[in-house]
């Protein structure tokens, strides 16, 4: 069945240094993605997508990597700051086009000062 | 401005009773969907709604039921037939179209007393 993972539950970096989490999914007919940020007791937030005819797409410090030959998708946080502690979520849409979003499990992201 | 609120933020509930949670988006989108998410955990589809009086149950509906009479609104019933109802709910919204562009809500964190 379709299902979206991650690698790492907990990354802690130092601050200033650069983030990756990463994500996968298994099911190769996918063709969209996004990344959530989740802060403590608020709702998901949108961070970046991005669709499967593209490798990379770049945002405000974020950067998102799509490797479709072994279905993994990374979210690249450049120069991490303490604000970005928070539990980062990837998505992928349902490929019924039912336009539901499958979950990963999440990696939580710490911030050393 | 635009958004989408959840009420209550905190909810107190007894065995075997009922309870409705509110979700209200004034972003005008067709798509509208309640996620379940339990402590350490990613997001579980309870139901969503595509378009105005429809809508399809998710991968947990068991124990949960909603209705969809104006675009705008989306309640999530818990009933009693939810056996293990205490969890942090997300409501989302979309334009509902292949962007995906979900909007989140702020939660409503449920606890069974």
């Amino acid at each position: 069945g379709e299902s979206v993972g991650l690698h790492l539950p907990t990354l802690s970096v130092q601050e200033g240094d650069n983030s990756i989490i990463n994500c996968a999914y298994s099911n190769s007919a996918s063709d969209y993605f996004i990344w959530y940020k989740q802060e403590s007791g608020k709702g998901p937030q949108f961070i970046i997508d991005i669709r499967s005819n593209m490798d990379k797409r770049q945002g405000q410090r974020v950067t998102v990597l799509l490797n479709k030959t072994v279905k993994h998708l990374s979210l690249q946080i450049a120069a991490t700051q303490p604000g970005d502690s928070a539990v980062y979520f990837c998505a992928e849409e349902g490929v019924d086009s039912s336009y539901k979003l499958i979950f990963g499990s999440g990696t939580r992201l710490l911030v050393r000062p | 401005d635009g958004g989408i609120t959840q009420s209550p933020k905190y909810l107190f509930r007894k065995e075997g009773q009922n309870v409705t949670l509110s979700c209200e988006q004034n972003l005008n989108h067709d798509a509208m969907y309640w996620y379940r998410q339990d402590p350490g955990q990613g997001l579980r589809l309870i139901y969503y709604s595509q378009i105005v009086n429809d809508f399809q149950k998710g991968d947990i509906a068991e124990g949960y039921s909603v209705s969809r009479e104006k675009k705008e609104s989306f309640p999530l019933t818990v009933t009693s037939a939810q056996k293990n109802p205490t969890a942090f709910y997300l409501c989302a919204s979309s334009r509902g179209s292949n962007t995906m562009d979900a909007f989140f809500g702020q939660g409503t964190r449920l606890t069974v007393v």
